[in-house]
Parts: C-alpha cells; structure tokens; sequence
C-alpha cells in the first residue's frame, strides 16, 4: 500500500547550520509532496510542497527536491534559528483533493 | 486563524462511551480529512469526505465513523472508547483551484481514562 518513510526521526544541529531531512515513497502514481511543521501542541502547518514536474523549490532558507526516478525528496533548511525548532512531516498525496500520506515526522532541535 | 474550525478543543471520556467530535472546514472548499495523532507519533489517516460523500478510507477502526453534512460540516464520531483511542485528531479541508494542500484546525484533545 501507500507508504511514506521519512528519516531521521530525530536530528540536533547547531544554530546556523544547515539540517537535511530525507524521505521516500512508495507509491509511483504520486505527484504532490508538501512538507509541514507542527510546533509543540499546535497544528501541522505546510512550509513548502512541490509538484512532480519540477526538481527542486526553494523558498527563503527553506528548499525541496524530488527524484521522482528513485522516488524520494529532501526538505533543506539552511542558516538554521531557535524558531526551526519543531516536527516535520514529510508526506505524498496522487493529486489535489486526495488524502495525503505523511511519514512520522523528524522532531529537528536547534542547538545555541 | 486557519479557517478550519474543531469543537472541542478538549474532551475527557470514560472508557466504553461515544463522542463526537466536529469540523467545520474553510469557505468554500469541499474536501475535509480526518487525521488521528497519538502520542510521538505521526498523522494516520482516517477517512475522507467530499462534498457529501465518502472519498477515501485510511486505518479507520469499525467503532469509528464519519460523515459530512450539506453544510460541509463533517462529523468524527468515536465509539466504545479505549485508552488507547486517546489521542489528538485533526481535521484538515483543501480547496478544489488554486492552492495545492491542506488546512488544519487546531484538533481535538481526547482523554480517555
């Protein structure tokens, strides 16, 4: 069935580094990969997603890739801040208005 | 403001009883989605509704279910309660055009003791 996996479940790097967050899918027909933060007792909120025709979105200090051939995708976050510091969820869905599949999350500390 | 509204924010149950939980989604879009989070772990999807009508069913158990009204409120309705069924739910909308993704509310605490 559908499947997202998403490492490392957890990850600490020093403020003003960069973090990288990996994930896969198992699903080929899917064409739609958005990426959420979900800070502490709070609501996931998407930060960035990228379409299957595309390689690669950059928004800020926030990019994503897609290797749509090796199915799998990469949130970077560079110049890391206190405030990056939450989860994030990696997920797939096949078009607009279907469900969408999240890995379980990389809980990403950023150390002072 | 996410646009997505749940009631309640929180709610403590005992064992064995029903509750309903409720999502009034965001103006205008006719997709909403439930979500259960448990504690450290990820957002399982549960079930789907479009615009009335079942869409899509994920690892939803038998003593849950769902449904959407012609308002496009949508209802989560959680029976025979066990701990184990403690968890945050989410519910989520998204728009038929423009922008791709979801909208969350701000999810329901459950509590069963």
């Amino acid at each position: 069935g559908e499947n997202v996996e998403q490492h490392p479940s957890t990850l600490s790097v020093q403020e003003g580094d960069s973090a990288v967050i990996k994930c896969t899918y198992s699903d080929s027909a899917s064409n739609y990969f958005p990426w959420y933060k979900q800070e502490l007792g709070k609501r996931p909120q998407l930060i960035i997603d990228i379409r299957s025709n595309v390689g690669e979105k950059k928004d800020q200090r926030i990019a994503v890739t897609l290797n749509k051939t090796a199915k799998h995708f990469s949130l970077h976050i560079t110049e890391t801040q206190p405030e990056d510091s939450a989860v994030y969820f990696c997920a797939a869905s096949r078009n607009r208005d279907d469900k969408i599949i999240f890995g379980k999350g990389t809980r990403l500390h950023i150390l002072p | 403001d996410s646009g997505v509204t749940q009631t309640p924010k929180h709610l403590i149950t005992a064992t064995g009883q029903r509750v309903t939980l409720r999502c009034s989604p965001r103006s205008g879009d006719l997709s909403v989605y439930w979500y259960q989070q448990s504690l450290d772990q990820g957002l399982q999807f549960l079930i789907q509704y479009y615009n009335g009508e079942e869409r899509a069913k994920g690892n939803i158990l038998e003593r849950f279910s769902a449904q959407q009204f012609p308002d496009l409120h949508s209802e989560l309705n959680l029976s025979s309660l066990e701990l184990g069924d403690s968890a945050l739910y989410f519910c989520a909308s998204s728009a038929d055009r423009g922008n791709y993704g979801y909208t969350f509310g701000s999810g329901t605490r459950l509590t069963v003791v």
